[in-house]
């Protein structure tokens, strides 16, 4: 009965190829988000999506897009992967009126 | 947003009350003080939240000065698994940013027998 899953756990590929990470929650939230957590433990809000709207934080490479076949799934797609975006890789959802946001258990990507 | 300080790192006896310190002296009057706390090797784990009153829930009490510029999260009685990293955010209630929260350093918590 996890309430937010991600699959993998972990994701070791080369620079400049293209993977997706997968999420899903079973809350029933309409709001589900990115964040990226570099090595020197900075966690950063990358999305933040639901099914209005898309918010991107301006730092993100447009390498960067996520996907949502419905309001229980967003997945992350990164296209040309660099050695930089190597990290660990959250997703969280919450209702679109509160902050009290549920955090998957991490995908840890390492770019070689 | 308001920007926080809090301590880069605390120790705490078990079963000792463990009292986290944040500032938010620039905190405006519609803006809600929210705890996470980061366990290692887990996703952030939300905590409890307040606006001007102080708060209680089966994890923690937050306690927000009557100004509003400084709160502290009390844990009790601090296990050893409530060894994490702790963060004070403060954020607009239902704002128009898509409730994206902003992580700062936080406080790194170690609970000690």
């Amino acid at each position: 009965d996890t309430a937010v899953s991600q699959t993998p756990k972990y994701l070791v590929t080369q620079m400049g190829n293209d993977k997706s990470i997968k999420c899903e929650q079973n809350l029933g939230h309409d709001t589900m988000y990115w964040y990226k957590q570099d090595s020197k433990k900075f966690l950063k809000i990358m999305f933040s999506y639901n099914n209005k709207e898309l918010i991107i934080n301006e730092t993100v490479p447009n390498r960067f897009s996520p996907k949502s076949p419905d309001k229980a799934h967003l997945n992350l797609h990164i296209n040309s992967l660099e050695l930089g975006d190597s990290a660990v890789y959250f997703c969280a959802s919450s209702f679109s009126d509160s902050y009290e946001q549920y955090f998957g258990p991490g995908t840890r990507l390492t770019v070689t | 947003d308001a920007k926080t300080t809090q301590p880069p790192s605390m120790d705490c006896a078990e079963g000792r009350a463990a009292n986290l310190p944040c500032n938010h002296s620039t905190i405006s009057g519609n803006e809600y003080v929210y705890w996470y706390r980061q366990i290692h090797s887990q996703g952030p784990q939300y905590i409890i939240h307040g606006l001007k009153n102080n708060e209680t829930n089966e994890m923690a009490s937050l306690i927000i000065t009557e100004d509003r510029k400084s709160s502290t999260l009390i844990l009790p009685h601090a296990t050893l698994r409530d060894t994490a990293v702790y963060y004070c955010i403060v954020r607009v209630e239902r704002n128009n940013a898509g409730n994206m929260l902003t992580f700062g350093g936080g406080t790194r918590l170690m609970v000690k027998p």
